[in-house]
């Protein structure tokens, strides 16, 4: 099974802020993740996908880099409406989400 | 645009059968070109993959769940199922149902079912 970790588990941040979320996989994954958007009571959203694909309708503050085993989520300029928690899925082999990255107001 | 809808009972008997059904507009049930997916969240915790199903019939399931788990696809209703036995009050959590192109990350979830597991 792939394992994904994800860190860090959360983070404080302000408005304007430029903020970064990692995952690493056990095994390469190649370009085969996503990231999501969970608010609360909510389903998640897909941000990303293919490592750095912008889904259609998602802000181009989002952002992702990386292939193989190292993948980043990078928002350029933190806004209001981004506070939430984010994860990461690999679906290279089957599915495998990390933990999990809860961003909150500093 | 394609619409997801979860279904079943909020309160599930420890031992007992969790049955849940998910209803698909927007897209065919048998289409080669999606594949059927469920992924549980526990209270205040993370997002646990469940299972898929291809239109195949293929299923694949996460070993955490120890043989427990069983999708099946309905056709007829152009609707997917997941039957979870043996349940523990483990087992309590939002269920969402979630699709995507074939092989590919999902990029449409239900709005989720929240199953208790309680005597």
């Amino acid at each position: 099974d792939i394992q994904m970790t994800q860190s860090p588990s959360s983070l404080s941040a302000s408005v304007g802020d430029r903020v970064t979320i990692s995952c690493r996989a056990s095994q390469s994954i190649s370009s085969w993740l996503a990231w999501y958007q969970q608010k609360p009571g909510k389903a998640p959203k897909v941000l990303i996908y293919k490592a750095s694909d912008l889904e259609s309708g998602v802000s181009s503050r989002f952002s992702g880099s990386g292939s193989g085993t190292e993948f980043t989520l990078t928002i350029s300029s933190l806004q209001p409406d981004d506070f939430a928690t984010y994860y990461c899925l690999q679906y290279n082999n089957r599915w495998t989400f990390g933990q999990g990255t809860k961003v909150e107001v500093k | 645009q394609v619409q997801l809808q979860e279904s079943g009972p909020g309160l599930v008997k420890p031992s007992q059968t969790l049955s849940l059904t998910c209803a698909v507009s927007g897209a065919s049930i048998s289409s080669p070109n999606y594949y059927w997916i469920w992924v549980r969240q526990h209270p205040g915790r993370g997002l646990d993959w469940v299972g898929f199903i291809y239109y195949s019939g293929s299923a694949y399931y996460s070993p955490s769940l120890k043989s427990r788990a069983a999708i099946s696809v309905d056709t007829s209703r152009n609707q997917f199922s997941l039957k979870l036995s043996y349940v523990t009050v483990a087992d309590t959590a939002v269920y969402y149902c979630v699709t995507g192109e074939m092989g590919n990350y999902g990029g449409h979830w239900g709005p989720g079912t929240l199953v208790t597991v309680s005597s």
